[in-house]
């Protein structure tokens, strides 16, 4: 167990729905991170949150956005949904450390199916 | 992209040690090496990582040679339950850490 939360495990919704992924990171961690695994792709990072505040992107889509609360849990919601926007979801959280010393956790993931 | 190269698949004996090479020939002196897994659509689990020692733990060695460029991850006894996705990142001393995974080392043990 990592200790990083996900919900849900999954998700099946319609296209043009709009749906939101939650992720409690391990406790003290302050850096969330989320990546997208479609169907035997790669893990691609979509964005990171340090501390409430958005710290890095990567090649998420504007129909997506994210965000980390006070209380360190983030949410990714994904709008105007497609099918090629089925796919794993996995949320991964990291210490207050030394920023390269500190190892990603990850959780087991939401899959989402869009029909 | 990745500034990490793996071979996209390798294959082992179980019980037998396996040797995972990665290539990271433009890393820089603040970028640690790390080795992550995963099992079968499972969450990534991470295995371990070195900045320029080379570092043991119970799951795994990791040797980086001198020059820093290139790594092997060891697994010293494999068995069937270490079939999974290796992937060999290096991860910049920031607090904006674009971590990004390449395609990895698909490793099958064999019985």
């Amino acid at each position: 167990d990592s200790g990083v939360t996900q919900t849900p495990k999954h998700l099946i919704t319609a296209t043009g729905q709009r749906v939101t992924l939650r992720c409690s990171p391990r406790s003290g961690d302050l850096s969330v991170y989320w990546y997208q695994q479609s169907l035997d792709q790669g893990l691609q990072f979509l964005i990171q949150y340090y501390n409430g505040e958005e710290r890095a992107k990567g090649n998420i889509l504007e129909r997506f956005s994210a965000q980390q609360f006070p209380d360190l849990h983030s949410e990714l919601n994904l709008s105007s949904l497609e099918l090629g926007d089925s796919a794993l979801y996995f949320c991964a959280s990291s210490g207050p450390g030394r920023w390269g010393n500190s190892p990603l956790h990850f959780g087991n993931g939401t899959r989402l199916t869009v029909t | 992209d990745a500034k990490t190269t793996q071979p996209p698949s390798m294959d082992c004996a179980e019980g037998r040690a396996a040797n995972l090479p990665c290539n990271h020939s433009t890393i820089s002196g603040n970028e640690y090496v790390y080795w992550y897994r995963q099992i079968h659509s499972q969450g990534p689990q991470y295995i371990i990582h070195g900045l320029k020692n080379n570092e043991t733990n119970e799951m795994a060695s990791l040797i980086i040679t001198e020059d820093r460029k290139s790594s092997t991850l060891i697994l010293p006894h494999a068995t069937l339950r270490d079939t999974a996705v290796y992937y060999c990142i290096v991860v910049q001393y920031s607090s904006a850490s674009k971590i990004i995974f390449g395609s990895g080392t698909r490793l099958s043990i064999r019985p």
